[in-house]
């Protein structure tokens, strides 16, 4: 079974530029999850989709951030325009239920974004 | 205080060592417990996952988990070179939202 694959893999952009990651999650998976990790400090949650619904978005940069999961399965995460602190990993992971349901989630490799 | 707590680490053991690694955390609702290993540049794997208070046992690994306390706990028997990495703690309440602690970063010597 392939397992959360994520594109880019390294991505290194001036500040202000626009910049976009790309996730296909686990096949049959409903949750999809957006995480950034810091350097040195574990994940932290912008953004839950349960199938197309963004069902938490809390955490999301609204002015800055934004994502999308067209027909609940591949998704998209953007940032306009890139600030010098958005540089981290953005992580996709997956899991097979929805609210409510106890399974755990499985991780992309990642994407390390650099802003210059 | 933050949510999930965790001895950053490094930690330094020689190859056959029994390891123990620790988080704290403050929200009593959380009632599933996890733990992943995550190596340099890779994203986190799923080591062990615990529902509840109690322990569990896969292989070399031991997850234990006091609610009372609020403590969870790994212990890692006969320590392998291959186990260097960062492990970190997480923990949910209903399996919505995850929450990580930062990770202890462990190095096993041969």
């Amino acid at each position: 079974e392939a397992g959360v694959v994520q594109s880019p893999r390294y991505k290194i952009i001036e500040k202000k530029q626009p910049v976009a990651f790309w996730c296909n999650p686990i096949s049959g998976h409903n949750t999809l999850y957006w995480y950034r990790q810091n350097l040195g400090q574990g994940p932290e949650l912008l953004i839950r989709y349960e199938n197309e619904e963004a069902v938490d978005d809390s955490q999301l940069p609204k002015d800055r951030f934004s994502a999308e999961r067209l027909k609940g399965v591949d998704s998209t995460l953007k940032i306009q325009p890139a600030e010098l602190g958005d540089s981290a990993v953005y992580l996709c992971a997956s899991s097979p239920g929805t609210s409510g349901s106890s399974d755990t989630q499985y991780f992309g490799p990642g994407t390390r974004l650099t802003v210059l | 205080q933050k949510e999930v707590e965790q001895d950053p680490g490094p930690l330094s053991v020689p190859e056959g060592a029994i390891v123990s690694l620790n988080c704290t955390y403050s929200n009593s609702a959380f009632q599933y417990f996890m733990w992943y290993r995550q190596y340099s540049r890779k994203g986190p794997e799923l080591l062990m996952y615990t529902y509840s208070s109690g322990n569990k046992e896969d292989g070399r690994f031991t997850a234990q988990v006091d609610k009372s306390s609020k403590y969870i706990s790994l212990f890692i028997r006969d320590s392998q070179p291959s186990d260097s990495a960062t492990y970190l703690c997480a923990m949910t309440v209903h399996g919505q939202n995850f929450v990580f602690g930062p990770g202890t970063r462990l190095s096993v010597l041969p």
